[in-house]
């Protein structure tokens, strides 16, 4: 298994470019997240997905949208790029239990972004 | 609601002495709670979980922790620090339901191991 892998690991932007970040997963898991990790701040949840066609807002959505065709992708797209999202990205999948909680998270080695 | 509070944002030990990592947590819930590591520019790993079974659950590299309802704390442990313990931890809460809040992480714990 591949785990959790993310592309591309490195990306600079000029403000107002557009980009995706991929995020793919070969454990059929049903759910995947991303999140976003700031100095100080931890990590942030941006967008999630409990299955294919089912997608959801996180707590720091704005400028970000996602969506989920298959079960395995999960991509990120970046709207119009600003300098406040310079960060790094994470991708996570994992499965949720019989009651509802979302169990061990898998991640990915992350996208270190920056946008000039 | 539910909440984590990880009370140091720094740790600093020697090589060989014990490490102690703290995490409070509130929850509405009987929660599930994580520790993840996270090394420098890698994503984050599972170390140990508890999801209501033992009390006392052992992780990878000789982690362990121990969830204290009477205190609300799942504090980590290790022994004897190796240097590859450098790292910075986080402790999470599932909650039992979906949604943004279904996963609450701290803000993270920086360990550093002195040789």
């Amino acid at each position: 298994n591949a785990g959790v892998t993310q592309t591309p690991k490195f990306q600079v932007l000029k403000t107002g470019q557009s980009m995706t970040l991929q995020c793919a997963q070969d454990m059929n898991h049903e759910y995947m997240s991303w999140y976003r990790q700031d100095p100080g701040m931890g990590l942030r949840l941006i967008h999630y997905s409990v299955g294919a066609g089912i997608t959801d807002q996180g707590e720091v959505p704005n400028g970000y949208n996602v969506s989920r065709s298959t079960t395995e992708d999960f991509p990120l797209r970046l709207l119009s790029a600003a300098p406040s999202q310079t960060s790094v990205y994470f991708c996570a999948s994992s499965y949720r239990t019989s009651g509802g909680r979302i169990d061990t998270q898998y991640f990915g080695p992350g996208t270190r972004l920056t946008v000039l | 609601a539910q909440s984590v509070t990880q009370l140091d944002s720094h740790v600093s030990v020697s090589e060989g002495t014990p490490v102690l990592l703290r995490c409070n947590y509130s929850s509405s819930y009987s929660p599930s709670l994580f520790w993840y590591v996270q090394h420098p520019n890698k994503g984050l790993q599972l170390l140990l979980k508890y999801t209501s079974a033992a009390t006392l659950v052992k992780g990878i590299n000789g982690f362990e922790a121990e969830f204290k309802k009477s205190e609300t704390s799942f504090h980590l442990t290790k022994p004897s620090a190796h240097m590859s313990d450098a790292a910075e931890y986080f402790c999470v809460v599932s909650a039992p339901f979906g949604g943004r809040r279904a996963l609450t992480f701290g803000s993270g714990t920086r360990l550093q191991v002195q040789p």
